[in-house]
């Protein structure tokens, strides 16, 4: 599997602004994903990162809330604009289609944990 | 919508028995199954995967069995350890584009 990392690993921010996460992977990959995790809960996807491109985005989640960038087959950055306390979550980055994996195999990164005060 | 979900939200099993976790989807053009183990603080991590074409596939200590004519999907831990403890999900997929619809999560504990 990939080596996915996340920065930064946990923020406490306030409300009214904004946090950029970064999620770099020590080899290309195909598609990467963004999660989020709210407390105790399972996961829900926001967004497919889509390289060179506008990201696809769930239901639910809209681009001036959750701006994200992939400027190359390695990294992709989210951002959680204009917070609120209900953006506190676990965000997770994700990625599929490694080389020499098959291709529907999807990893995770460790998260990023973020508290809005 | 269509949903992934888990019967039970928390096992509890003893150290050395086997461990059985469920899950129920509802989506029937799912194509590939992924089951996770998620530690505290920590992110997902991939166990073993199935796709719709099997039954049944084995891995160290874990066996995943899926039947589509129920869309049942379960995850067998065999002879069960301390460093079992943790989160487990159950996710689908329709493959191609398409992300993963994630279960609500068993919390499994192994009691010495």
């Amino acid at each position: 599997s990939a080596v996915i990392s996340q920065k930064p690993s946990r923020d406490i921010c306030q409300r009214g602004t904004s946090l950029t996460i970064q999620c770099q992977v020590d080899s290309q990959v195909t598609m990467m994903f963004w999660y989020r995790q709210q407390p105790g809960q399972s996961l829900t996807l926001i967004a497919t990162a889509n390289q060179g491109s506008e990201a696809t985005y769930e239901s639910g989640f809209v681009i001036d809330k959750f701006p994200i960038s992939r400027p190359n087959l390695t990294f992709s950055t989210l951002t959680v604009s204009n917070m609120s306390p209900e953006d506190s979550s676990i965000y997770l980055c994700s990625v599929r289609g490694l080389a020499g994996s098959a291709g529907d195999t999807q990893y995770f990164g460790p998260g990023t944990r973020l508290t809005v005060l | 919508g269509e949903s992934v979900g888990l019967h039970l939200p928390t096992l509890s099993v003893q150290e050395g028995d086997n461990s059985i976790i469920n899950c129920a989807y509802s989506n029937s053009a799912s194509d590939y199954f992924i089951w996770y183990k998620q530690e505290s603080g920590k992110g997902p991590q991939f166990i073993i995967d199935i796709r719709s074409n099997m039954d049944k596939r084995q891995g160290q200590r874990v066996t995943v069995l899926l039947n589509k004519t129920v869309k049942h999907l379960s995850l067998q831990i065999a002879a069960t350890q301390p460093g079992d403890s943790a989160v487990y999900f159950c996710a689908e997929t329709g493959g191609g584009a398409d992300g993963l619809t994630f279960g609500k999560g068993t919390h499994l504990i192994i009691q010495p």
